[in-house]
């Protein structure tokens, strides 16, 4: 049975660097691909972007040119930076695993880690 | 990029009786591979978001027989054959036949 345990700083300052990680426990790491999606009120669920264990990466274009993703194949894990940050940033932000075969088969998430984004 | 759009919102349902949730795309989510990547997520109030349906009819594994999902093309449908207690929650559609993917607003099941 996976797990996806994902921990960051959950209060950042507008114009800080949101960084969490997503630890993978059971499970294969290589036959996924890797998400983080977030959820507003106002924006709904988001996708962020996703990442394979060779460190190919997808990003979602409205978010491209502040997100970098990359993975840790030796413990299991992957990580998310989003720089500048605004108050538009503010979200529960989830790590998800999607199974290659089945795109669209979010078939395991974290437990959502809420990020406040406030002067 | 593809919208995605839910109807209805909110669906008050007496327990026991049925409900359907429309999933519309605003263009076709036909990959070029020939399968059409749209899923249905289940989201219950403290519980982790719950994988229902991938590729359209496909019920995830420990997924409940009254969950069904149909449609072709940019028209698909979420049906719960007779709603218990435990399906209140917002239910969303997900398409990844394109990047970015993209999710429904969501629709909220609840007991009338």
């Amino acid at each position: 049975q996976v797990q996806l345990q994902q921990w960051g700083a959950g209060l950042l300052k507008p114009s800080e660097t949101l960084s969490l990680i997503c630890a993978v426990y059971g499970g294969s790491f290589s036959d996924y691909y890797w998400s983080w999606i977030r959820q507003s009120p106002g924006r709904g669920l988001e996708w962020i972007g996703e990442i394979n264990h060779r460190g190919g990466t997808n990003y979602n274009p409205s978010l491209k040119s502040r997100v970098t993703m990359s993975v840790d194949k030796s413990k299991n894990q992957f990580s998310l930076k989003l720089t500048s940050v605004t108050a538009a940033d503010t979200a529960i932000y989830y790590c998800a695993r999607e199974i290659i075969v089945a795109r669209g088969a979010f078939d395991s998430w974290g437990q959502g880690t809420l990020v406040t984004v406030s002067s | 990029e593809i919208v995605m759009t839910q109807t209805p919102l909110s669906s008050p349902v007496t327990l026991g009786q049925p409900a359907s949730i429309s999933c519309r795309s605003s263009q076709s989510l036909v990959h070029s591979d020939g399968n059409t990547y749209l899923s249905w997520l289940q989201q219950r109030p403290g519980q982790p978001i719950r994988l229902l349906i991938y590729k359209v009819s496909n019920r995830f594994s420990g997924v409940p027989d009254r969950f069904s999902g149909s449609g072709a093309g940019s028209d698909f449908t979420l049906k719960i054959s007779r709603v218990e207690a435990e399906d209140v929650g917002v239910y969303y559609c997900v398409q990844a036949t394109q990047f970015p993917r993209t999710f429904g607003q969501g629709t909220k099941v609840e007991i009338k």
